[in-house]
Formats: C-alpha cells, structure tokens, sequence
C-alpha cells in the first residue's frame, strides 16, 4: 500500500530555516512527489515536484527560498529566511493508481 | 491566466445528491487530467476521483466507490462530480485540481479554491 508519512508539527524562528520530510512506504524509492502549502483558511497552493534523484521543478512564482531534495525513502522541503506568511500547513503528495497524500505538517513561525 | 472555479456546494440531507462543477480557464482544457480533492473540517486533504483528459478512464477512492461519479465536458471545459448517497462522513470542502499529465496520476499543479458540501439533516 502506497503511504506517505509526515510529522505533524514543526516550528522554526523568523528568518531561520526548516527543513520537511515525507517518507515514502517501503519498496517506494524511486516515486516522485508533490510539495502542497496550505496558508490559513485558504486552498491549497502548489510548491514543487521532487524526484527520486533529488531534482525538482517549482511552480510558477514559488521563491527561491523553497527547495526539494531527496534520499532514499525520503523527499525534503526545505524553507530558508523564514517569513511569517510561511506558517502554514505543508502536504506532500504521490501518485500510482491513485492519488495519496501526506498527514501534513503544521509549520509554527516563531 | 490559468484558472479553476468550482460551484456548486451547498447544504444536502443524508441520503441526497448533488452535482459539483469545476470551470477551467487559461489552458488547453482536454489534454490535462483531472481530481477531485476534498477537506474535512479541521482535517487534511483526501484525493476522491480522477479522470483523463479525453474522459474515457476514471478512479475512485474507496470511500465513494459506487457513490460518486467523476466526468467532463471538454467542449465546455468543465468538469463534474457527481455524489449520490450522502453521509455525514462527505461533509468538506471539495476542490479540483489538475494534474499535467493527461493520463491523470501527477502531481497536481494547479487548484481551485474550492466549494464547500455540508451533509446533515
């Protein structure tokens, strides 16, 4: 069964950065993903897609400060100079003959 | 501009139906796939249904499997989701999205902002 694992929380200073992991059920190493932003009371906000080689492809006007990497099992989102419009909800995503998310993770900007 | 726009939602009893619709604009409608999204109240983000861009596959959760129907009409650039047998379970808002491949199984990378669906008597 295709999973994806995310921890629930996460906190980080302003300014500072943050790195995500999604973590892909076993035997998945080679499945691409999704990085999904959710700010409060809003829709979900596509960032980026992160392959299994690490390369990744962002979507139209997402900063330089998002970046995907990837090892192994586990695909990475990492947020530099934290800005308080960065507190949000953060979902990875993949897809085989459906489509599965991520529990998400909740990002506190302190 | 590259757009969605769902309609569509609103209060249903248990046991009803409704039509959702998703109106896309700013890109060549038939050759991307297609989902349905939805969010619980306070929860996280559950894909529904599927379809490809000519329309001819589709694919269900488990959870609406038999209930829920998924289509299109490209020639109006428009797509459907239509829920039959409602439960309270249904209760969240239901976005679409599209995904680049016109198979159907991508990354989604665009969404709409959603309508929401309330089921309760």
């Amino acid at each position: 069964q295709l999973v994806l694992t995310q921890s629930p929380s996460a906190s980080a200073s302003l300014g500072a950065s943050v790195k995500f992991t999604c973590t892909l059920s076993s035997g998945r190493t080679n499945y691409a993903i999704a990085w999904h932003q959710q700010q409060p009371e809003k829709g979900p906000r596509y960032l980026m897609k992160v392959n299994s080689d690490g390369s990744h492809t962002k979507g139209d006007g997402i900063p330089d400060r998002f970046s995907g990497s990837s090892s192994g099992a586990e695909r990475y989102l990492t947020i530099s100079s934290l800005q308080s419009e960065d507190e949000a909800d953060y979902y990875c995503q993949t897809w085989g003959t459906g489509m599965v998310f991520g529990g998400g993770t909740k990002l506190t900007v302190l | 501009e590259v757009q969605l726009l769902e309609s569509g939602g609103g209060l249903i009893q248990p046991g009803g139906s409704l039509r959702l619709s998703c109106t896309a604009s700013g890109f060549t409608f038939r050759s991307y796939g297609m989902s349905w999204v939805r969010q619980a109240p306070g929860k996280g983000l559950e894909w529904v249904s599927a379809i490809n861009g000519g329309g001819a596959s589709t694919y269900y959760a488990d959870s609406v499997k038999g209930r829920f129907t998924i289509s299109r009409d490209n020639s109006k650039d428009t797509l459907y989701l239509q829920m039959n047998s409602l439960r309270a379970e249904d209760t969240a808002v239901y976005y679409c999205a599209r995904t680049p491949s016109a198979g159907g199984h991508d990354a989604f990378d665009i969404w709409g902002q959603g309508t929401m669906v309330t089921v309760s008597s």
